[in-house]
């Protein structure tokens, strides 16, 4: 089965940039989706097929994906940005595979 | 807009079946699919299966043997069903939709806002 590793946690100052990563095999072979997940609140879709963004997400929300890692990334962060962020890609078209999250912490 | 709203039962004892709705509201429910995901404390998200507008199922193969996901369309609802449960399936339990765009897997794009359920004796 397909395996997705993302770091545990992230830090970053306030105004900073965060970056996520997302591993897995040949990943940009896949369409990659971020999820956050603040305290107390339902996932909200924040980057769909690796770089597109919903209406209503800031600009500051960019996705990307290249050989075995896509990445997210968080410019001029603040400190509504502090959640848990989860990828997801589909294995065999029918199974659902999220990351394990990380949770990003502004300090 | 489409809205997702969750409801079920809260405490269910162990050995017993969990069963949660999801009224989908704002939309139709003749195309894309309709899942089941789930978050227990201290761990990230994980999906329990999903159905298609047309029927037909997938679920993950580390609950398949004991779950069962349904649709109604005439009342705009999907269900779950959770069979012999145990304290690990406490967990908060979400509904949402996967929007299906060319043929292309779905992304998750609409969420409800949850249900906690405590399988406790």
């Amino acid at each position: 089965s397909y395996v997705l590793t993302q770091p545990l946690s992230v830090s970053v100052a306030p105004g900073g940039t965060a970056s996520i990563t997302c591993g897995g095999d040949n990943i940009e072979g896949r369409s990659v989706h971020w999820y956050q997940q603040r305290p107390g609140q339902a996932p909200r879709l924040v980057i769909y097929y690796d770089s597109e963004r919903p209406s209503g997400i800031p600009e500051r929300f960019s996705g990307s994906s290249s050989g075995n890692t896509a990445t997210l990334v968080i410019s001029r962060v603040e400190d509504g940005d502090e959640a848990d962020y989860f990828c997801h890609v589909w294995d065999n078209i029918r199974v659902v595979v999220f990351g394990g999250g990380t949770k990003l912490t502004v300090l | 807009q489409l809205r997702l709203q969750e409801t079920g039962s809260g405490l269910v004892k162990p050995s017993q079946t969990l069963s949660l709705t999801c009224s989908v509201s704002g939309g139709s429910m003749s195309s894309n699919s309709w899942s089941w995901i789930r978050r227990s404390p201290g761990t990230g998200l994980e999906w329990i299966g999903y159905i298609y507008h047309n029927g037909i199922t997938y679920y993950n193969p580390s609950l398949k043997n004991r779950v069962t996901i349904s649709l109604d369309k005439s009342k705009n609802t999907f269900s779950l069903r959770l069979r012999s449960v145990t304290a690990a399936d406490t967990a908060m339990y979400y509904c949402a939709r996967g929007l299906v765009i060319a043929a292309t897997p779905p992304y998750f794009d609409s969420w409800g806002q949850g249900s906690l359920v405590t399988v406790s004796s």
